[in-house]
């Protein structure tokens, strides 16, 4: 089993759509858990953190279930702009480890 | 502040050579990666440092060394190049703070070709 899976999609969507990715991992010690935004041809670039149960940051939310040991994050109105690949991060003792990511393609 | 920067940004080698990806940055983390990023097969860990002086192999270290003399620069350095070894590589650094790491910075990314 992978320490970290996500579904790698495709999601095609249309513009204003709620689309939400779910990841789960295998170490129930791991710490922090984060998502991360790369597109095409560049780095990852970090969206959200998550240290406890979720967080929000506008369109965004992050929410992580301990017990069962998955980390989701939701979009809301998607825009064009949020076309790219979401790499979700899970963090045990600064050991960091990272799904293969979710392609996401939002359509006019 | 020019955060994680890595040189070069392509690379084409022949099988056999040897060079180094460097790696520099200025926000003084103490904790540094490298890794390399495969189609469909997202980032793994080739080595990592929680400070100067201090290196550990990650989850694909064959092939690779590291060293840390100094907080700001972590090169890696691949011994005798091999197809297998094209890849995208990124570099890394982050922090904690009361053991919490805030996650990662990284790179612009080297691509590298081994022929």
């Amino acid at each position: 089993r992978k320490e970290v899976e996500q579904d790698p999609g495709p999601f095609n969507v249309p513009e204003g759509a709620t689309v939400a990715f779910n990841c789960t991992y295998s170490n129930s010690a791991s710490q922090s858990f984060f998502w991360y935004r790369q597109d095409c041809r560049k780095e990852p670039k970090l969206l959200m953190s998550v240290y406890s149960s979720g967080n929000e940051d506008g369109r965004f939310t992050a929410q992580l279930n301990r017990a069962s040991q998955y980390i989701s994050l939701l979009i809301r109105d998607s825009k064009l702009s949020d076309s790219a690949t979401y790499l979700c991060v899970v963090n045990h003792l600064n050991d960091m480890r990272f799904g293969a990511g979710t392609r996401l393609t939002v359509k006019p | 502040n020019a955060g994680v920067t890595q040189t070069p940004k392509f690379q084409v080698l022949k099988t056999g050579q040897s060079m180094t990806l460097q790696c520099a940055q200025d926000m003084n983390h103490e904790y540094m990666s490298w890794y390399r990023q495969d189609p469909g097969m997202g980032l793994r860990l080739i080595h990592y440092s929680v400070g100067a002086g201090i290196t550990d192999q990650g989850e694909v270290p064959n092939g690779y060394n590291v060293s840390r003399s100094t907080t700001e620069d972590f090169p890696l350095r691949l011994l005798s190049a091999a197809p297998s070894q094209t890849s995208v590589y990124f570099c890394a650094s982050s922090y904690d703070t009361g053991g919490l790491n805030y996650g990662y910075t990284f790179g612009s990314g080297t691509r590298l070709t081994v022929v």
